[in-house]
């Protein structure tokens, strides 16, 4: 089982529809969650942590299965600007390094 | 307010060349600090990672080393570089706050080896 697993997509959805993302760990130590954005041949940026018990920022909510080892995003009323790759992140066991997804690249388009 | 810079932002360099470039951080001290690769249609691959001065930890082996010289400055070398060196280089920090240790990204160094 791969270290972190996405559909890499692309997820193609009109403005204003609702879009979700999944994603698989194999590291059940693993204690730190986050989705990062990346938009085309810019450096990753931190969208939201993820918490155990489910967080919302605005129009994202993720959220965290530890018996599942699975982590969502939900995108709502989706922006144009909402276009990028969307990056599923896991600390590795010691907590001292981040393993990124290869992402799940979305294409919103009016 | 922190920041991150990564110089330089483009390179095209010869097979063999070597190599050197050069991330730092502003606006904050003792930073961990790390380098990642991204490849053509592959993930963030991480490379070194610091916790403090002098202190390196290599992830995987490879034709590159890493030093940090002062608190904020960390360099990714190469004496001899090869085609599959070509990426995308991003340079990162974090500082362990709340047990939660996100990192933030420089805007990366995109290196063509040919």
């Amino acid at each position: 089982r791969k270290e972190v697993e996405q559909d890499p997509g692309p997820f193609n959805v009109p403005e204003g529809a609702t879009v979700a993302f999944n994603c698989t760990y194999s590291n059940s130590a693993s204690q730190s969650f986050f989705w990062y954005r990346q938009d085309c041949r810019k450096e990753p940026k931190l969208l939201m942590s993820v918490y155990s018990s489910g967080n919302e920022d605005g129009r994202f909510t993720a959220q965290l299965n530890r018996a599942s080892q699975y982590i969502s995003l939900l995108i709502r009323d989706s922006k144009l600007s909402d276009s990028a790759t969307y990056l599923c992140v896991v600390s590795n066991q010691a907590g001292t390094a981040l393993i990124f997804g290869k992402g799940t690249t979305l294409s919103v388009s009016s | 307010s922190q920041t991150i810079h990564q110089w330089p932002a483009t390179l095209v360099q010869p097979v063999g060349s070597p190599l050197s470039l050069e991330c730092t951080v502003e606006g904050t001290s003792n930073p961990n600090l790390y380098w990642y690769r991204q490849a053509a249609g592959r993930g963030l691959q991480l490379l070194f990672y610091s916790v403090g001065i002098g202190q390196i930890s290599s992830e995987v082996p490879q034709n590159l080393s890493a030093s940090r010289p002062q608190d904020r400055q960390f360099i990714l070398s190469s004496k001899k570089l090869l085609l599959s060196d070509s990426g995308f280089y991003l340079c990162a920090w974090s500082v362990l706050s709340g047990g939660e240790d996100t990192q933030y990204f420089g805007p990366g160094t995109r290196l063509t080896v040919l």
